[in-house]
């Protein structure tokens, strides 16, 4: 299994400020994703992050609003950008070693937006 | 585009009972059917992992079934324990979305002492 650890666990911001999460892997894998957890909710998948190539959304989302790097096959990055009260989830990163294996996912980024 | 349902959406049994949980999804063109784990403020633990050729997976008390032609899967929990305690998510990895994963909302479940 995938030890994923994320930075920070935690976070309270202000209206209009970005926040940059990040997510480390103990091992290389094939594929990494960002998923949002909103209050009560399931969880919702943001965008795969792709080693070297821009990441690939899903609908609803942007790049100008969640810009993710991957610059290698255990890191990533996602930022939160221009934040207002509704981008108060949890964010979670998730990795699968190979195609059709198990996911793994970090233990979350809790975020408040005042 | 898959849909997955979870019912019911909380559950609350006495200690030593047995869990039923159910999991439908619309698409049976999927990789694999993934059971999570989610305490209150957490993340997500993975349980069990069914792939789409396989009809069941045991863990320890925990029993996963899947039926792909009905979309439906089933995870059984025996002898419920305290520590059972939590939120249980069914997760779909779609072969047209490259093992994305389409989560259920959950089903929360309370084990009384």
């Amino acid at each position: 299994s995938a030890v994923i650890s994320q930075k920070p666990s935690r976070d309270i911001c202000q209206r209009g400020t970005s926040l940059t999460i990040q997510c480390q892997v103990d091992s290389q894998v094939t594929m990494m994703f960002w998923y949002r957890q909103q209050p009560g909710q399931s969880l919702t998948l943001i965008a795969t992050a792709n080693q070297g190539s821009e990441a690939t959304y899903e609908s609803g989302f942007v790049i100008d609003k969640f810009p993710i790097s991957r610059p290698n096959l255990t890191f990533s990055t996602l930022t939160v950008s221009n934040m207002s009260p509704e981008d108060s989830s949890i964010y979670l990163c998730s990795v699968v070693a190979e195609l059709r294996d198990t996911q793994y996912f970090g233990p979350g980024t809790r975020l408040t937006v005042l | 585009k898959q849909e997955v349902t979870q019912i019911p959406a909380a559950l609350s049994v006495p200690e030593g009972e047995n869990l039923v949980l159910n999991c439908s999804f619309t698409d049976s063109a999927i990789y694999n059917l993934q059971w999570f784990r989610q305490d209150p403020g957490k993340g997500l633990t993975s349980l069990l992992l069914i792939q789409s050729s396989q009809r069941e997976q045991t863990s320890g008390r925990l029993n996963a079934s899947l039926d792909k032609s009905s979309g439906r899967s089933t995870l059984y929990i025996a002898a419920s324990q305290p520590g059972d305690s939590a939120t249980y998510l069914c997760a779909v990895g779609g072969k047209a979305a490259g093992n994305k994963l389409t989560f259920g909302g959950g089903t929360r479940v309370l084990v009384k002492p």
